[in-house]
């Protein structure tokens, strides 16, 4: 049984870019929700998707984006790279009962310079 | 969303039972307490999810008292490869996966 993908699995990219990181979650699952880990913040939420509808969104600026595609695959954005948007970006999945809890992809690991 | 407590580091030799206790006082009725796993530059895994008494899988057991303001997670016979952080979330199943909460769990070094 495939696990959550995230493509691509590291990036590098220069300040004032803009990154696209893509998600395809367990089949099955259609919600999806977006982290942002770092050593000094922990994990942090980003959003949360369901069957192509933004449910929640965390404390991030509005350079952060994502959607939510029929087939439940998401993309997150960020605009305007900066450096501390160096990360692990991490995507999770869940059945809606949540029985399992959320199963995470392996993350991008982002670097910005 | 509940806040939890669990001690920043542990370290076990291999063959032992550890147990991580993961205090969680106010926590709501509809709370259930769901246990992860996280290796470096890797997703958080589940482990384990319980909402009282006792549950037990195939990794792990979980022990939550009757007034379920702590839990302990214990690993049984541990191996080098279960060096790791292990954290301890506390939210409504049902709720928003704003709640996935993850403080700075607790740093489990098995040693040789």
């Amino acid at each position: 049984k495939a696990g959550v993908t995230q493509t691509p699995r590291y990036l590098i990219k220069t300040r004032g870019q803009q990154v696209t990181l893509s998600c395809s979650p367990i089949s099955g699952h259609r919600s999806v929700s977006w982290y942002q880990q770092t050593p000094g913040q922990g994990l942090q939420f980003l959003f949360e998707y369901f069957s192509e509808t933004q449910r929640n969104k965390g404390n991030f600026p509005g350079r952060f984006s994502g959607r939510q595609f029929s087939n439940s695959r998401s993309e997150m954005n960020v605009s305007t790279l900066e450096l501390g948007d160096s990360a692990l970006y991490l995507c999770a999945s869940s059945f809606r009962d949540r029985d399992k809890g959320y199963t995470f992809g392996s993350g991008t690991r982002l670097t910005v310079v | 969303l509940a806040k939890t407590t669990q001690p920043i580091s542990m370290d076990s030799y291999e063959g032992q039972e550890v147990n991580i206790t993961c205090s969680h006082n106010n926590i709501a009725t509809n709370d259930y307490i769901t246990w992860y796993q996280q290796f470096p530059s890797q997703g958080p895994r589940f482990i384990i999810q319980g909402y009282k008494t006792k549950v037990t899988n195939e990794v792990a057991s979980l022990f939550i008292p009757a007034d379920r303001k702590s839990s302990t997670l214990s690993l049984p016979r541990v191996s080098l490869s279960d060096t790791a952080v292990y954290y301890c979330l506390v939210g409504d199943k049902a709720g928003s996966a704003r709640q996935l909460t993850f403080g700075s769990g607790t740093q489990l070094t098995v040693l040789p």
